[in-house]
């Protein structure tokens, strides 16, 4: 069954650009029309949605973070990224990625810190 | 953004009891909306989809219905492993929200 790994830095310094990517396994970014979504947990609080791509390259950021937020996908690498820039201490979280509407499948998450 | 509530925001049950949560949309989100279960350390799981549909897998005592702005989620019988942080999620309208989440433990 499709899994879904996040990596990156878990430590990252104001105003620098915080960059994850999550690789696919099990099957493959471009297929079965999924879009594939960020969602980050501030410590200690609830769910915040981020945005999400399409295999195509469509995509969709939340307001909240639209003008800080880019999102790619490497269908030759099976796996989609996120850069979030001007990152602050109120960027650190932890960082999922998940699959389509449904979010039925998550990656185990990575946590983010935003410190000097 | 449609706006999502949830209570209560957390409660105690005892082993066997029936347990109920409601979430409720800040506009009509149809049936657009899934709940999931989020346990101490873990990433989310989903439990229920399209507000009433069982995911594959998901215990029976798990349900869901409503429809428009108003939702229910049901644990029939409350197990220890059931303890965990609930939360619903709508996915009518973009951005996609969350509720703020109910946190369920035992008595």
């Amino acid at each position: 069954q499709v899994q879904l790994q996040e990596s990156g830095p878990g430590l990252v310094k104001p105003s620098q650009t915080l960059s994850l990517t999550c690789t696919v396994s099990g099957g493959s970014v471009s297929s079965g029309g999924f879009y594939w979504s960020w969602i980050r947990q501030h410590p200690g609080k609830g769910l915040e949605w981020i945005g999400y791509i399409y295999y195509s390259g469509n995509t969709y950021y939340n307001p909240s973070l639209k003008s800080r937020v880019t999102m790619s996908v490497d269908t030759s690498k099976n796996h989609f990224s996120l850069k979030l820039s001007s990152v602050t201490a109120a960027d650190t979280a932890v960082y999922y990625c998940a699959r389509d509407y449904r979010m039925d499948v998550w990656g185990q998450g990575t946590t983010v810190t935003v410190s000097s | 953004d449609i706006q999502m509530t949830q209570s209560p925001s957390s409660l105690s049950a005892s082993v066997g009891d029936r347990v109920t949560i409601t979430c409720q949309a800040s506009q009509d989100i149809s049936n657009y909306l899934n709940w999931y279960q989020q346990k101490p350390g873990k990433a989310p799981k989903l439990l229920i989809y399209d507000a009433s549909n069982l995911e594959t897998g998901v215990p029976s005592r798990f349900s869901g219905s409503g429809s428009g702005t108003d939702f229910t989620f049901t644990i029939s019988t409350l197990q220890p492993e059931d303890i965990a942080t609930y939360y619903c999620q709508q996915y009518d309208n973009l951005p996609f929200t969350f509720g703020p989440g109910t946190k369920v433990d035992i008595k």
